[in-house]
């Protein structure tokens, strides 16, 4: 099993253009995640997802969207990028919402 | 809300010291969950515990699920310079489909 794989590794926006980070996971897991972590700092929940159809907002949701329309994926969608969502963000995946395993990340900058 | 405060923030050791990290919250938990992160990649799962006053190992860590479930310690035996990154703790919040982490434990193993 490959896991919980992110798309793309890096990505460099400039402010007002928009992107979507590629999520997926082959675990066959009901619930995803997007966290986004800032430099030096912990882990913020963006949005997550308990299944296909059903999503929900986390702690900071502002300027982001989400769609899950397959158990497999989970996009972020970023409409009007912004200097302060230069950030590393990360997908996880979850059978039962508590141990969540997590992809390797995309490093956004927006300049 | 239910917070968790890790401590210590940072650590500076020498390879071969043992180290003890711990996690502590106001509020009960039925989960305690241990994450790696090394730098540049996203946070791996060490342990996880479910019963209070379980005691767990993976190689040379050891974690320990407190007996008043407001706490969980992370140790680790004879640290090699691998055992670098950054440690969290996190345990599912309230309504079970998301998880609260701490803010992490940075540790640093000076060959």
């Amino acid at each position: 099993n490959a896991g919980v794989t992110q798309t793309p590794k890096f990505r460099i926006l400039k402010i007002g253009q928009s992107m979507t980070l590629q999520c997926t996971q082959d675990m066959n897991h009901n619930y995803m995640y997007w966290y986004r972590q800032d430099p030096g700092m912990g882990l913020k929940l963006i949005y997550y997802s308990v299944g296909a159809g059903i999503t929900d907002k986390g702690e900071v949701p502002n300027g982001y969207n989400v769609s899950r329309s397959t158990t497999e994926d989970f996009p972020l969608r970023l409409e009007l990028a912004a200097p302060s969502q230069t950030s590393v963000y990360f997908c996880a995946s979850s059978y039962k919402g508590r141990e969540q395993y997590f992809g390797p990340g995309t490093r956004l900058t927006v300049t | 809300g239910q917070q968790l405060n890790q401590s210590p923030q940072s650590m500076f050791i020498q390879e071969g010291e043992d180290v003890s990290m711990n996690c502590t919250s106001s509020s009960i938990f039925n989960t305690w969950l241990w994450y790696k992160q090394e730098p540049g990649e996203g946070p791996v799962l060490l342990i996880a515990l479910y019963k209070a006053g379980e005691l767990t190992s993976n190689g040379r860590l050891t974690a320990q699920f407190g007996i008043t479930r407001k706490d969980s310690f992370l140790n680790i035996s004879a640290s090699i310079p691998s055992d670098v990154g950054i440690y969290f703790c996190a345990g599912p919040k309230t309504s079970g489909s998301r998880l609260t982490f701490g803010e992490g434990t940075q540790l640093t193993v000076n060959p």
